[in-house]
């Protein structure tokens, strides 16, 4: 009964290294996203994909990069770490795009 | 202004109590609706979605005015266990497809 699964939970980071959060889903859903969540802001939309092979910006999709190359998986990955990526990223995922969201437990990352 | 706005609270209420929440979205294309609710630090929780006639669930009752562009969920009989914020999401088509989520609404349940 997995569902949403999100590696690692905790991650620090010097500036400018790279990295990859990893999100796997196993409920054959179509659509999955990538958010951050700062205090006061709310959760805010990086990217997200409606398929395998297709991809889109949302919010704020600077400094990020995702792909999609399997229903399952869907990576985000920071290219030159900054320390205003400092923050809570959730990865969720629904059977369509106008579903409820299954969310990950959340990847705490800190950029020093 | 925001595309969805949410009274940041906190609401600080005795136990058995009811409050309601209310969240406006500015698109009026906007197609789906959901409360979700988030304990510190835990990722989201869908609570219930929101439909037209609108729809409870035990002590939940969620509304939708299409009009007027808001949405409203009534807690009845608060529990200590309700204290958590509650975050209004609603989902767009416009060429692209999106969830927008409020900054949510907190809640204290005192015993």
């Amino acid at each position: 009964n997995a569902g949403v699964t999100q590696t690692p939970k905790f991650q620090v980071l010097k500036t400018g290294q790279s990295m990859t959060l990893q999100c796997a889903q196993d409920m054959n859903h179509e659509y999955m996203s990538w958010y951050r969540q700062d205090p006061g802001m709310g959760l805010r939309l990086i990217h997200y994909s409606v398929g395998a092979g297709i991809t889109d910006q949302g919010e704020v999709p600077n400094g990020y990069n995702v792909s999609r190359s399997t229903t399952e998986d869907f990576p985000l990955r920071l290219l030159s770490a900054a320390p205003s990526q400092t923050s809570v990223y959730f990865c969720a995922s629904s059977l369509y795009s106008n579903q409820p969201q299954h969310f990950g437990d959340g990847t705490r990352l800190s950029i020093l | 202004r925001k595309e969805v706005e949410q009274d940041p609270g906190p609401f600080n209420v005795p136990e058995g109590a009811t409050v309601a929440f209310n969240c406006t979205y500015s698109n009026s294309a906007s197609q789906s609706f959901f409360w979700y609710r988030q304990d510190c630090r835990k990722e989201p929780k869908l609570l219930m979605s929101v439909y037209s006639s609108g729809n409870e669930d035990g002590r939940f009752t969620a509304q939708l005015n299409r009009a007027s562009q808001y949405i409203s969920l009534l807690i009845r009989d608060s529990k200590l266990s309700d204290s958590a914020t509650y975050l209004c999401v609603v989902s767009t088509t416009s060429g692209t497809y999106k969830y927008i989520f409020g900054t949510g609404t907190r809640l204290k349940v005192l015993a």
